[in-house]
């Protein structure tokens, strides 16, 4: 079974600083990806960076960079200089075997000015 | 093309009605997904298509809970004998079947908030 853990329920960070949310995940099969999806209070999501299990370098998109550690497996992600509009839920997902995407319990990040 | 379209965006029924909603997918993407998702929780994935054929159904799809993609395109979501314990915001996305593009994943609609009453 597939299961994907988010330890932080809530993070704080002052802007223009970094922030890492925690993302860790099981599975057995060797072909999987791992996603990040911001979801703001207007409640849509919005897809941020995607890693793919035999990716051999780490996923950055921008601010954003994915933390990949294989043997560990985690998958954090790592925003860069904050900004205030980067408040908003994040959710860690996995897909295995590229069938279907299944999700963390999320984190909720708030930007301090 | 405008993205995953959502159809209603909000819906108040009362408790025992039955109810259906709407999703429209991004024209080119051959996979649909429906999920359900409580507050200040993550989605939960409900089930898929690919084209026309239901791949997966969730253990919490109970048999109030019926979806179809008639010709691969748009899909339904339907709720029979809604419960209180339905009231819940009801995503849908779409992706292609393979990943392997950057930037490749679910296109997410602005989901269907149903509240039953």
């Amino acid at each position: 079974a597939q299961k994907i853990t988010q330890t932080q329920p809530g993070m704080f960070v002052q802007e223009k600083e970094a922030v890492t949310l925690d993302c860790t995940y099981d599975t057995s099969d060797p072909s999987y990806g791992l996603f990040w999806y911001k979801q703001p209070s207007s409640g849509e999501m919005i897809f941020l960076i995607y890693q793919g299990s035999y990716d051999q370098q780490n996923a950055t998109e921008g601010r954003y960079s994915l933390n990949f550690q294989k043997a560990r497996k985690s998958a954090n992600l790592v925003i860069s200089a904050s900004q205030l509009g980067d408040s908003a839920m994040y959710f860690c997902a996995m897909s295995v075997n590229n069938n279907d995407m299944r999700f963390g319990a999320g984190t909720r990040l708030t930007v301090k000015p | 093309d405008t993205g995953v379209s959502q159809n209603p965006r909000h819906k108040i029924t009362k408790r025992g009605q039955n109810v259906t909603f709407r999703c429209d997918p991004i024209s080119e993407h051959n996979r649909l997904y429906w999920y359900r998702q409580t507050l200040g929780q993550g989605p939960e994935f409900l089930t898929y298509f690919q084209n026309e054929a239901q791949l997966e159904k969730s253990r919490l799809l109970s048999d109030r809970f019926s979806a179809e993609r008639p010709k691969g395109s748009f899909s339904t979501l339907e709720i029979q004998r809604t419960e209180q314990g339905d009231s819940a915001m009801y995503l849908c996305a779409s992706s292609l079947a393979w990943f392997g593009q950057v930037g490749d994943g679910y296109t997410f609609g602005s989901g269907t908030r149903l509240t039953v009453v």
